[in-house]
């Protein structure tokens, strides 16, 4: 399947609104789950399908998609959100996305 | 409560072959693909391929694609992730996670394993 483009490094500043946004063509046939890793921890899924949260993810997280285009939104960004988020679809994951809080 | 356990940190030789593996619990372990991921020193998420251990129907990244071999035990519930012939390269930690799926457009990894991390040194 198709690569995966993410931003390598996003900032937002702390109570603000921020998107994360994944590309790739098999995004208009297939969704995307997003990761969130933080340092020496293993992933965890934040958003999967067309925009769910597992338990226990905060409700400011949320998913859309559009075209080949997913994106992460944060909507009012904590310092806890600091991390490496990862979109995955299919056979691949997106290069990831370093968020920085400000 | 779901969960996904790997086995320990390995230290290898160039050339040695290795084993790991990722034990699940808390659900039925055969109805479940379980997937493998790679993430070397400071990069990204790898997909490297995934197992259905109910009848060890197995899809391979072809990255990955005879370089390592992904296999199960139903009987222990029991997924593993083996190199015959290890390089430095391999050097990376490995996530294993269970893929859960709705549908043919849809599937996303909850859990994950702890990971285990595997480094290849003369």
């Amino acid at each position: 399947s198709s690569e995966l483009t993410q931003d390598p490094a996003v900032s937002v500043a702390l109570g603000q609104t921020v998107r994360i946004t994944c590309q790739g063509d098999s995004l208009r046939s297939y969704y995307a789950s997003w990761y969130q890793q933080k340092p020496g921890q293993a992933p965890v899924l934040v958003i999967y399908g067309k925009n769910n949260r597992p338990s226990g993810i905060p409700d400011r997280f949320s998913g859309s998609s559009s075209g080949n285009t997913a994106s992460l939104t944060i909507t009012g960004a904590q310092a806890e959100d600091e991390a490496d988020y990862y979109c995955n679809s299919r056979d691949r994951f997106g290069g990831g996305t370093k968020l920085t809080v400000l | 409560e779901v969960q996904l356990v790997q086995s320990g940190a390995e230290v290898k030789k160039p050339g040695e072959s290795l084993k790991i593996s990722c034990k699940g619990s808390g659900y039925s372990f055969t109805s479940y693909w379980i997937g493998w991921v790679r993430q070397m020193p400071g990069k990204g998420l790898e997909w490297m391929g995934i197992i259905y251990p109910g009848d060890s129907d197995t899809r391979y990244s072809p990255s990955f694609q005879g370089q390592v071999t992904i296999s199960a035990d139903k009987s222990i519930s029991t997924a593993y992730l083996q190199w015959s012939s290890l390089k430095a390269s391999d050097t990376a930690m490995y996530y294993c996670a269970r893929q859960l799926r709705a549908g043919v457009v849809w599937d996303w990894f909850d859990p994950w394993g702890q990971g285990t991390l595997v480094t290849v040194s003369s």
